[in-house]
């Protein structure tokens, strides 16, 4: 059973560009939550989405960034006209149904240049 | 804000065992601990987790007191392959009973040669 896949692993972007992230949870999940790890900091919780919904969206910024998780396809983090203060690590997990684990993917560092 | 509270770092002798630990001090009755660590900048590995019993893997141990405001991770025979930022994680429930990880700091593992 593959864990959790993130690509790209490693994006570089120009700022003003757009990021597209993507998570693809392991087989049975459908959950999904999104992290951000700024260099030397521990992770901060972004967003939580199960399939076509939204749950919890309390730590991602109101701007630029966006999430979803279609009913095919892996999970979409987008940010929008990004600037250096987004280069980060970002972590995607996902867990089954009820109250379980979550397991993370390797994560996808993004740089703005 | 992160429920728990952990030490910074610590330092473990290389075959010795590494006690980890973590206050809780205002989780409620049906929320569980979990222990994740984060080996470099990989993703957060699933370690253990608990409600109010002492539990064990192939992994560590995991011993909860009885008043379940503190918690030790034991990893029992620390390699250097276990040189990790360690978190201790109390779930955040959300009002649709559903819930996510809120991760505070962790602590720096080193296990010394």
């Amino acid at each position: 059973n593959a864990g959790v896949m993130q690509n790209p692993r490693h994006l570089v972007r120009r700022r003003g560009q757009e990021a597209r992230l993507r998570c693809s949870p392991m087989k049975g999940h459908s959950h999904v939550y999104w992290y951000r790890q700024l260099p030397e900091e521990g992770l901060k919780f972004m967003v939580y989405l199960q399939k076509e919904n939204i749950i919890d969206e309390s730590g991602m910024p109101k701007e630029r960034f966006s999430a979803e998780f279609p009913k095919e396809g892996p999970s979409i983090l987008r940010i929008q006209q990004v600037v250096r203060g987004d280069s980060a690590a970002y972590f995607c997990a996902s867990s089954p149904q009820g109250p379980y684990e979550q397991y993370f993917g390797p994560g996808t560092r993004l740089t703005v240049t | 804000d992160a429920k728990t509270t952990q030490p910074p770092s610590m330092d473990c002798a290389e075959g010795r065992a590494a006690n980890l630990p973590c206050n809780h001090s205002t989780i409620s009755g049906n929320e569980y601990v979990y222990w994740y660590r984060q080996i470099h900048s990989q993703g957060p590995q699933y370690i253990i987790h608990g409600l109010k019993n002492n539990e064990t893997n192939e992994m560590a141990s995991l011993i909860i007191t009885e008043d379940r405001k503190s918690s030790t991770l034991i990893l029992p025979h620390a390699t250097l392959r276990d040189t990790a930022v360690y978190y201790c994680i109390v779930r955040d429930i959300l009002t649709s009973g559903t819930y996510k990880y809120i991760f505070g700091t962790g602590t720096r593992l080193k296990v010394l040669a």
